[in-house]
């Protein structure tokens, strides 16, 4: 069946380091991949998506590239700040149904 | 724009007893999803409404159901409440008169106990 892991957290970074949070999934066809974040005490939200391999979907200074090979949608942001603090959720859909496949989520502390 | 309200925030029931959430989409929302979320699992999906109907369901037993009202608010019970069922409870909304593009928005959540 289709699936979502991500690295298991926490992630503590100084505040400018580089970030990056892994994401594999397994899932048949041509998943559309998300990234969603939880800022604390607050609703998830759509951070950037990708439709199609390659494609790359960025916002806030984070991106991650569909990468079909390699099945791996990671996030990096080049330079992290404190308000970027938050648990982030790789996610996919695939197929007809009207749902998202959900990793475990990834906790990210950034201190200044 | 008001976001996804859910109520109640947090609440405590005992095994047995039944338990309702309610949600309120943006406005112009017509589908609404909901979602369970546990350390161990993560977020699972249990199922969709859009105009009064369920348009998907997730796989969970058959003492989840759910319900939306003409105004899109929706509602999920779980009756017979276990141990297990402890969790937090997410609401998302979108436009759903599309096709599915997996930008949904958010709740705070209920965040449920079962002693």
């Amino acid at each position: 069946g289709n699936s979502v892991t991500q690295m298991e957290g926490p992630v503590t970074l100084s505040e400018e380091a580089f970030l990056t949070i892994n994401c594999t999934y397994t899932a048949t066809g041509y998943p559309s991949l998300f990234w969603y974040v939880q800022y604390p005490g607050e609703g998830l939200q759509l951070l950037l998506k990708a439709t199609k391999a390659d494609d790359k979907g960025s916002n806030k200074g984070f991106e991650a590239t569909y990468r079909k090979e390699t099945t791996s949608f990671h996030l990096e942001k080049g330079s992290v700040q404190v308000s970027d603090s938050a648990v982030y959720f790789c996610a996919l859909n695939a197929g007809n149904n009207r749902k998202l496949i959900w990793g475990l989520g990834t906790s990210l502390a950034v201190n200044p | 724009k008001a976001g996804v309200t859910q109520t109640p925030r947090y609440l405590i029931k005992t095994r047995g007893q039944q338990v309702t959430l309610s949600c309120s989409p943006i406005s112009g929302h017509r589908s609404v999803s909901w979602y369970q979320q546990t350390p161990g699992q993560g977020l699972q999906f249990l199922f969709e409404y859009f105009s009064e109907t369920q348009r998907n369901k997730g796989n969970f037993p058959g003492r989840f159901s759910g319900r939306q009202f003409s105004n899109s608010r929706s509602e999920m019970n779980v009756s017979t409440l276990e141990l297990g069922d402890s969790a937090l409870y997410l609401c998302a909304s979108s436009p759903g008169t599309s096709g599915y593009t997996g930008e949904l928005f958010f709740g705070e959540g209920s965040r449920l106990t079962v002693l």
